[in-house]
């Protein structure tokens, strides 16, 4: 079946940047786009951006450019999130997500990974 | 960026008595609009897709409907395990925006 694991908590200071990781099983991995989605505590769920794990490209939301890289190894089907200049705000559960179909970047998420919190204190 | 609206916040209903919950986009969306269940301490999970489509394994009970900016999901006969946080998603147009979710609790 489908999996995606995340990488495990994080604590980081303010300015600091973390690197979440997801790693794919079950399926063909360059296949499809991942998406990166937060919440922060008791909040909605907020889109990052995406990336193609066929070619590497990536597109993120506007909030985020030049803070967040998302990154693939196709070799070991693992998806990355790199997230710059961390301040409090960005203290949140980062979640992973498969779009459903094949080769289609903007899509409902059929699969989920299980989240990974990053809490950001001095 | 497409603005999704959810409507009420909290909704307290009975078990086996019917929920019904509204989202609403700033722009026509066609029906490119996901349901998503969420309890505590769990990531998302889809409902629905396609505006009126069953993701698999949801109960019959789950319906979908809407197109354009006005979209409901229907919860008949809740049980309680359907007790959660429901999140509306749209996937018109970037960037992809969700609601602020409907909690519905027990009654």
């Amino acid at each position: 079946q489908v999996l995606l694991v995340q990488s495990g908590a994080e604590v980081k200071k303010p300015g600091a940047s973390v690197r979440v990781f997801c790693e794919a099983s079950g399926y063909t991995f360059s296949g499809y786009f991942i998406h990166w989605v937060r919440q922060a505590p008791g909040q909605g769920l907020e889109w990052m951006g995406w990336i193609n794990s066929n070619s590497g490209d990536t597109k993120s939301a506007q909030k985020f450019q030049g803070r967040v890289a998302m990154t693939r190894d196709t070799s070991i089907r693992t998806a990355y999130m790199d997230l710059s200049g961390l301040t409090s705000d960005d203290t949140a559960v980062y979640f992973c997500a498969r779009v459903f179909f094949k080769d289609t970047s903007a899509g409902w998420y059929g699969y989920w990974g299980q989240g990974t919190l990053v809490t950001v204190s001095s | 960026e497409i603005v999704m609206t959810q409507s009420p916040a909290t909704l307290s209903v009975s078990p086996g008595e019917r929920a019904t919950l509204s989202c609403r986009a700033s722009q026509n969306v066609n029906t490119r609009l996901a349901w998503y269940q969420q309890k505590p301490g769990q990531a998302p999970r889809v409902v629905i897709f396609g505006a009126s489509n069953r993701a698999t394994g949801i109960p019959a009970r789950f319906s979908g409907s809407g197109s354009g900016t006005e979209f409901t999901l229907t919860i008949t006969g809740l049980q309680s395990e359907d007790f959660a946080l429901y999140y509306c998603q749209q996937y018109h147009d970037w960037p992809l925006t969700f609601g602020q979710g409907t909690q519905v609790d027990i009654k």
